[in-house]
């Protein structure tokens, strides 16, 4: 069955950077886009990014520029996000979600299975 | 950007009630929208695509409409495992955005 794992998670002090990664099991990893989502703890959702299949393409939010950066290693069906200069805003539960194609142009992504989370907290 | 906006963003049900949760986008998205369950301390759950086609695995009890601006999901014969925050998110146009939830709890 398909299973999303976050890890990397954890309080962490204002400024400093986080590398979070999402292990996909029990699929062709490499076939599918992948999302990354985050929630601070008690508040709705965020859509933080989308990265195709190969990672050359990714689109994120907007305010997020220059402070996140994406990858994937198809190899270890694994899927990056690192966040700089991390500030108190960027508390959250980040979730790795499947993305699954609609063919058109632009592409579009949907998505259809969730990791359960890993909690950042930053925090002096 | 499109902002979703759900409504209402709570309500009290009783065991077997019918209900619907209404999300209005601020311009047109096609039928490039989702809903999404989330129990609590739990990660979502994909409940539909395409604003009606159900995911694989998700009773029929769960339906989906609308297009354009206005989208609506349904429950029907709710069930003590049915309470939760529901939400909706657009496809259509970056960046991707969700609606502020649904909170349904019992009544």
């Amino acid at each position: 069955q398909v299973q999303l794992v976050e890890s990397g998670g954890g309080m962490v002090q204002p400024g400093k950077s986080l590398r979070l990664s999402c292990v996909g099991s029990g699929f062709s990893f490499s076939d599918y886009p992948m999302h990354w989502v985050r929630q601070v703890p008690g508040k709705g959702l965020e859509w933080v990014a989308v990265l195709a299949y190969d990672g050359r393409n990714r689109y994120d939010a907007d305010p997020l520029k220059g402070r996140f950066t994406f990858s994937r290693d198809n190899s270890k069906n694994t899927l990056f996000l690192e966040i700089h200069s991390l500030g108190v805003e960027d508390t959250a539960i980040y979730y790795c979600a499947r993305g699954r194609v609609v063919v058109g142009v632009p592409a579009r992504y949907y998505i259809d299975y969730w990791g359960q989370g890993t909690l950042v907290t930053v925090s002096s | 950007d499109i902002q979703l906006t759900q409504s209402p963003s709570s309500l009290s049900a009783s065991v077997g009630d019918r209900l619907t949760i209404t999300c209005r986008a601020s311009q047109d998205i096609r039928s490039f929208l989702a809903w999404f369950q989330q129990k609590p301390g739990k990660a979502p759950k994909s409940l539909i695509y395409g604003a009606s086609t159900l995911q694989s695995g998700v009773p029929s009890k769960f339906s989906g409409g609308g297009s354009k601006t206005e989208f609506t999901l349904t429950i029907s014969n709710l069930q003590p495992e049915d309470f939760a925050t529901y939400y909706c998110h657009q496809y259509y146009s970056y960046p991707y955005t969700f609606g502020q939830g649904t909170k349904v709890d019992i009544k």
